[in-house]
């Protein structure tokens, strides 16, 4: 059985500052992709970065960048030079590979983050 | 990036109706879309997988007989809650798939009362 797991339930950082929101993740397929997305306050799920198993490099996507180690299966998003608006609900997601049923992504239990001004 | 669309945005209805929620893909075609369940500071837990053309695939403890989803083409999918109940009050959310990606719908909440 697949797992995510987020053991941060709620993280404060200060504006500008980075912050490390915390992943692990269980599986036994090889093939898998790993993905951040943020939910804020109106409920919308935005989708922030996408790490492949086989991906040999880190993936960024501007202030976003996703800390990938598999052997630790862990998958931490990293944020840089944090913004107001960046406060809001962080999901780690898992999506197995395809087998008869095609993709299911599986989500982490979220971190809120508050960005003090 | 590709677009779904959910409607409506929010519903309140009385127990004992039904509730028809719709979620389109605008710009791509969707064989498979996904629904989603989420109660108030949890996260997103998988309901079922809605295959264009044949029947859905429902999670372990989700009552198909309550939850009755459509796929009847490539860019619509529906989510009928059926004789609804004041504990099925929570926040649905369908995803397509583009490739590797997951797109979200904006979420519907639904309160019973």
């Amino acid at each position: 059985a697949q797992k995510i797991t987020q053991t941060q339930p709620g993280m404060f950082v200060q504006e500008k500052e980075a912050v490390t929101l915390d992943c692990t993740y269980d599986t036994s397929d090889q093939s898998y992709g790993l993905f951040w997305y943020k939910q804020p306050s109106s409920g919308e799920m935005i989708f922030l970065i996408y790490q492949g198993s086989y991906d040999e490099q880190n993936a960024t996507e501007g202030r976003y960048s996703l800390n990938f180690q598999k052997a630790r299966k862990s998958a931490n998003l990293v944020i840089s030079a944090s913004q107001l608006g960046d406060s809001a609900m962080y999901f780690c997601a898992m999506r197995e590979a395809p087998n008869t049923g095609g993709f299911k992504t599986i989500f982490g239990a979220g971190t809120r983050l508050f960005v003090k001004a | 990036g590709a677009v779904v669309s959910q409607h409506p945005s929010w519903v309140i209805c009385k127990s004992g109706t039904s509730v028809k929620i719709e979620c389109r893909s605008l710009d791509f075609q969707a064989t498979t879309m996904f629904w989603y369940r989420q109660f108030p500071k949890q996260s997103l837990m998988l309901m079922a997988t809605s295959n264009e053309g044949s029947k859905a695939t429902y999670e372990q403890g989700v009552e198909k007989d309550k939850f009755l989803i459509n796929h009847a083409s490539l860019t619509l999918s529906t989510l009928t809650v059926t004789s609804a109940h004041p504990e099925d009050s929570s926040f649905y959310i369908c995803s397509g798939e583009v490739n590797t990606e997951a797109f979200f719908g904006q979420g519907t909440r639904l309160t019973v009362v």
